[in-house]
């Protein structure tokens, strides 16, 4: 099983901050990582695809990188509404797993 | 738009048995492999099952092998998981979501708006 380790696990920021949050792999997973934002009582939703690749509707402070085991989620200019817990997950092999989440509190 | 709507959630006793539901609309649903994942109250996601475009693989989190069964009906448009032999660490919200593969590859979207299940006496 690929584990998916997320740092911090909790970060306090202050508007129009730069925030990035980490996901290493436990084994290379090439670019096969997707990262999601979750609000209080919401469901999950799509932010960037396969490490990097934006998605549509989603905005453009929101960007990835990285590859094989390291990869990071940047957010640039936080905004009161991005405070959510955000994952990582993994589509290379099975079982999926996913990061343990970083959840983010506005300040 | 794509949609997923679940249903069957509710409260049940240890060792019973449940049923969930998940209806999509909005996309050619026998393209897409399907997947159910659970966030225990105050906990993160984790990964439930997987099921192929056609039925004909199916995955499952070691947490649940042996207990769950996912299934879809293609003609109806909608997913299943057969829980039985539920257990207290059961308890969570359960979400479909649609993978954008064809089995387990890439990544989810949509999800549902999940439905909450708690296992209790």
């Amino acid at each position: 099983e690929i584990v998916l380790t997320q740092s911090p696990d909790f970060q306090s920021v202050t508007p129009k901050e730069k925030v990035t949050i980490t996901c290493r792999a436990s084994q290379s997973i090439g670019s096969s990582l997707h990262w999601y934002q979750q609000k209080p009582d919401q469901s999950p939703k799509l932010l960037i695809k396969y490490a990097s690749q934006s998605i549509s509707g989603v905005p453009s402070r929101f960007s990835g990188s990285g590859s094989g085991t390291d990869f990071t989620l940047t957010i640039n200019s936080l905004e009161a509404e991005d405070a959510a817990a955000y994952y990582c997950h993994q589509s290379s092999s099975l079982p999926i797993t996913f990061g343990q989440g970083t959840r983010l509190e506005i300040k | 738009q794509v949609q997923l709507v679940e249903s069957g959630g509710g409260v049940v006793q240890p060792g019973r048995s449940l049923r969930l539901s998940c209806a999509a609309s909005g996309l050619t649903f026998s393209s897409y492999g399907m997947h159910w994942v659970r966030q225990a109250p105050g906990k993160g996601l984790e990964w439930v099952a997987v099921i192929s475009y056609d039925g004909s693989n199916k995955d499952y989190a070691d947490s649940v092998k042996g207990r769950f069964t996912i299934s879809r009906d293609n003609s109806k448009n909608t997913l299943y998981l057969q829980m039985n032999s539920l257990r207290a660490e059961d308890t969570a919200v359960y979400y479909c979501a649609k993978g954008s593969g064809s089995y387990y590859g890439g990544w989810f979207d949509p999800w549902g708006q999940g439905t909450l299940v708690t296992v209790s006496s």
